[in-house]
């Protein structure tokens, strides 16, 4: 079946350096790609999304790379602060004909970014 | 600007217990949803609602139901809760579809 899913569960770095987390797709019609932040006790926050008609979207200290032959997508963040630590999730948005897409919303399970002083 | 506002915020029901969760956005959206999280799951959608006057069901919708009272407010009802249902519950915002979401603090229920 779809699903959306996490290389690593859990993500150890230091202050100041960069993280990359990963998310597995399966479904190629999706064509829209959210990353959100969850910090503990609270919503999830959008991060950054990217379109199926691009490759790369750059945000302040965020990155999101989408490669869609391989059907995966990257969410970098640079000189990571301990202020990121958090849950990260994708999520993608599928599109099936003549239906809209509400109920194609995926999430993953989420990577816990845990970063070290 | 508040955002989205869910209350309660905390919740402990017995079984059969009925009860509403409320949910209300302040940036004029016209979608809502409402989400549970479960350890290990993400989040998965239990109803949506594209716009004012219409809902829909989402992955888990058994066992609940949904009011859009109006273009501000969405409402989960659980008529007799299951130690199943025992979760946190967030409900989402967002302008139309393919957009970010917005999302409330959440509801932890707890069903004994």
């Amino acid at each position: 079946g779809e699903s959306v899913g996490l290389h690593l569960p859990t993500l150890s770095v230091q202050e100041g350096d960069n993280s990359i987390i990963n998310c597995a797709y399966s479904n190629s019609a999706s064509d829209y790609f959210i990353w959100y932040k969850q910090e503990s006790g609270k919503g999830p926050q959008f991060i950054i999304d990217i379109r199926s008609n691009m490759d790369k979207r750059q945000g302040q200290r965020v990155t999101v790379l989408l490669n869609k032959t391989v059907k995966h997508l990257s969410l970098q963040i640079a000189a990571t602060q301990p202020g990121d630590s958090a849950v990260y999730f994708c999520a993608e948005n599928g599109q099936e004909r003549g239906k809209t897409s509400y109920d194609k919303v995926i999430f993953g399970p989420g990577t816990s970014l845990s970063v070290i002083p | 600007n508040a955002g989205v506002t869910q209350t309660p915020k905390f919740q402990v029901l017995k079984t059969g217990q009925s009860m509403t969760l409320q949910c209300a956005q302040d940036m004029n959206h016209n979608s809502m949803y409402w989400y549970r999280q479960d350890p290990g799951m993400g989040l998965r959608l239990i109803y949506y609602s594209a716009s004012e006057g219409t809902t829909d069901k989402g992955e888990v919708p058994n066992g609940y139901n949904v009011s859009r009272l109006n273009k501000r407010e969405f409402s989960l009802r659980l008529e007799s809760a299951a130690p199943s249902q025992t979760s946190v519950y967030f409900c989402a915002s967002s302008v139309r579809d393919r957009t970010e979401a917005f999302f409330g603090q959440g509801t932890r229920l707890t069903v004994v």
